[in-house]
């Protein structure tokens, strides 16, 4: 079984500050794809950053940046200068081609709030 | 372009009554997902579709649950004899059927049953 786990249910950061959000997984499989999504108020579920595990470089998206560290099954997500607008919540997911085919794992998420 | 369409946005309904929710997928997109999203909690798989293949209906937490693809497109989620479990975002999700193609959402319905 594949497992995402999200350590911190809530997170406090100041705008323009940096901000890094855990993520843990655990899988036997060798070809698979790491997911960051933000989820606003508003419900929609937003694509933030992907990670190819064969791939070393970090994916990186404008504020957005991931530490990949594969031997540790971790995949963290560093937010810099933070703004308001990154309030949300923040799903790690893990994906790789199973009996569900491409379906998505995720964590509980952790909860985001930037404070003026 | 069109995103995924999912409707109603919200529904309330009384212990007991069938419920339909729809998902509208984006265009091309073979593959189509449903998930559950508990107040606080994460995405629980419920059922995958893709092309014409038999679906995965793994997730489906019990015979009350049940979802069709018509054609290949649109979706539609129904649980018979609603519960107040049952209360709950319902996101549906579409793909191209590739590993590292992202899921596209919907913006989900949330099912209040009173």
């Amino acid at each position: 079984a594949q497992t995402v786990t999200q350590s911190q249910p809530e997170m406090s950061v100041q705008e323009a500050e940096t901000v890094t959000l855990s993520c843990t997984y655990d899988t036997s499989e060798s070809n698979y794809y790491l997911f960051w999504y933000k989820q606003p108020p508003s419900r929609q579920m937003i694509l933030v950053i992907r990670q190819e595990a064969y791939k070393q470089q970090n994916a990186t998206e404008n504020r957005f940046s991931v530490n990949f560290q594969k031997a540790a099954k971790s995949f963290s997500l560093k937010i810099s200068d933070s703004q308001l607008g990154d309030t949300a919540m923040y799903f790690c997911a893990f994906k790789a081609n199973s009996n569900s085919g491409y379906a998505l794992n995720f964590g509980k998420g952790t909860s985001l709030l930037v404070t003026p | 372009g069109a995103g995924v369409s999912q409707s109603p946005s919200n529904k309330v309904t009384e212990k007991g009554k069938d419920v339909e929710l729809r998902c509208d997928p984006i265009s091309g997109h073979t593959a189509l997902y449903w998930y559950r999203q508990s107040l606080g909690q994460g995405l629980e798989f419920l059922i995958y579709f893709q092309g014409n293949s038999a679906p995965d209906k793994s997730g489906l937490p019990s015979d009350r649950f049940s979802a069709e693809r018509t054609g290949g497109s649109v979706s539609t989620l129904t649980i018979q004899r609603t519960q107040q479990e049952d209360s709950a975002v319902y996101l549906c999700a579409s793909s191209l059927a590739r590993i590292n193609s992202p899921l596209h959402f919907g913006n989900g319905t949330r099912l209040t049953v009173t």
